[in-house]
């Protein structure tokens, strides 16, 4: 398997922008989520989905922020407008149904930069 | 409220020896306890894990030891590589999510 698939892995844009993250899971796995990893809050979650419901978007920062799942094998995380606190690696993980739920299988991140 | 602490930022261990990596956590309601491993550039990989029913689980170079009472686990690499050169996360797995410490940085020197 090609593990969990993120693009793109860097994106550069100015404040006010619009972005665009995007996340293929492991095919299988049923549950889908969204971190985004500063130095000052280290490792957070944003938002998961089973079997592409969202489930907890408790830590959606704002409304800013929204993603999507619309089918088993696609996501996204979408950030409009951008700002510079924003600029962060967010990760995108999942994992797979039953007793395993518990471990997540992280993609590569795309790192963030709004200028 | 941070659920999930990793006091040490960071580690550095010589090659060979033991490395013990800790971590606390203050919500009971935790079932499931699990360690990443992150290289730079990638995203974590699962290490180990353990049930809160156990205290101890082994796999190879590495044992995670929980401790309900004090609400503390720990992980042991023995003996430590450098390749094993990374940050630590500790997560703590409750109704479908995880939380997450902020890491420690683990260095073995060769």
């Amino acid at each position: 398997d090609a593990g969990v698939i993120q693009s793109p892995r860097h994106e550069v844009t100015e404040m006010g922008q619009e972005v665009t993250l995007r996340c293929k899971p492991i095919s299988g796995h049923d549950y889908l989520f969204w971190y985004r990893q500063t130095m000052m809050r280290g490792l957070e979650l944003l938002i998961y989905f089973n079997n592409n419901v969202p489930i907890d978007d408790s830590g959606m920062p704002e409304d800013r922020f929204s993603a999507k799942m619309p089918n088993a094998s696609f996501s996204t995380l979408k950030i409009q407008p951008s700002e510079p606190r924003d600029s962060a690696v967010y990760f995108c993980a999942s994992s797979p149904p039953g007793l395993a739920q518990d471990t997540q299988y992280f993609g590569p991140g795309t790192r963030l930069t709004v200028l | 409220d941070q659920q999930v602490k990793q006091n040490s930022p960071s580690l550095s261990v010589q090659e060979g020896r033991i490395s013990i990596l800790n971590c606390d956590y203050t919500n009971s309601m935790f079932d499931y306890f699990l360690w990443y491993k992150k290289y730079p550039a990638e995203g974590p990989t699962f290490l180990i894990s353990i049930s809160s029913i156990k205290d101890k689980n082994e796999d190879g170079r590495f044992t995670v030891f929980l401790n309900k009472s004090a609400k503390h686990l720990s992980l042991h690499i023995v003996p430590s590589q450098p390749g094993d050169s990374a940050v630590y996360f500790c997560a703590a797995h409750n109704a479908g999510k995880s939380t997450f410490g902020d890491g420690t940085t683990l260095t073995v020197k060769p």
